[in-house]
């Protein structure tokens, strides 16, 4: 267990819909880090936040937006969606990069 | 951000031990490698980190020659529970004081097959 949290597990829902993804850093982890996983794909950078701030972006559709709570917990928001937006959604968080970031079990997201 | 090559499969027998290793030839000073195990619809699962020379853990070593623009993880003894994707990540690492940007991009993974 990484002790890195999301939910929910599995997600299925139509086309044009919109959805939340949740994170949960481990304790004292100010870092998150959010991933796409496609079918037999590799993992995609999709944003990352430090204490709040958006720190880096990779390619983020504009569909798709994030942000980082006080409490450091992390959502990812997904709207108009589209067939091709199923994947594995993975966050993962960081102190730094000592002995990390360690990833969360992910969410299956599944657009019909 | 130091791009990074691995072999895309490697194939081995239980009980032998695997050596996959990962090219980083733009590698940064302050940049340290970390591995990662993935299983088919899991997270990928941490397995070691190094900055220098070897480092060594209870499921694997890690070695990086003085140049580092190459690393090594070393799997003693596999079984076919190893059967996985393993990838190397390259960042910039940090400490108490890091507010760092870091867009953590991974390659594309090496795909171990483990044969009985």
């Amino acid at each position: 267990d990484s002790g890195v949290t999301q939910t929910p597990k599995h997600l299925i829902t139509a086309t044009g819909q919109r959805v939340t993804l949740r994170c949960s850093p481990r304790s004292g982890d100010l870092s998150v880090y959010w991933y796409q996983q496609s079918l037999d794909q590799g993992l995609q950078f999709l944003i990352q936040y430090y204490n709040g701030e958006e720190r880096a972006k990779g390619n983020i559709l504009e569909r798709f937006s994030a942000q980082q709570f006080p409490d450091l917990h992390s959502e990812l928001n997904l709207s108009s969606l589209e067939l091709g937006d199923s994947a594995l959604y993975f966050c993962a968080s960081s102190a730094g990069l000592a002995g990390g970031p360690f990833f969360g079990p992910g969410t299956r997201l599944t657009v019909l | 951000l130091a791009k990074t090559t691995q072999p895309i499969s490697m194939d081995s027998y239980e009980g032998q031990e695997v050596n996959i290793t990962c090219s980083h030839n733009n590698i940064a000073t302050n940049d340290y490698i970390t591995w990662y195990q993935q299983f088919p619809s899991q997270g990928p699962r941490f397995i070691i980190q190094g900055y220098k020379t070897k480092v060594k853990n209870e499921v694997a070593s890690l070695f990086i020659p003085a140049d580092r623009k190459s690393s090594t993880l070393s799997l003693p003894r596999v079984s076919l529970s190893d059967t996985a994707v393993y990838y190397c990540l390259v960042a910039k690492g940090g400490g108490d004081m890091d507010t760092g940007r870091r867009a953590l991009t991974f390659g594309s993974g090496t795909r171990l097959q483990v044969q009985p």
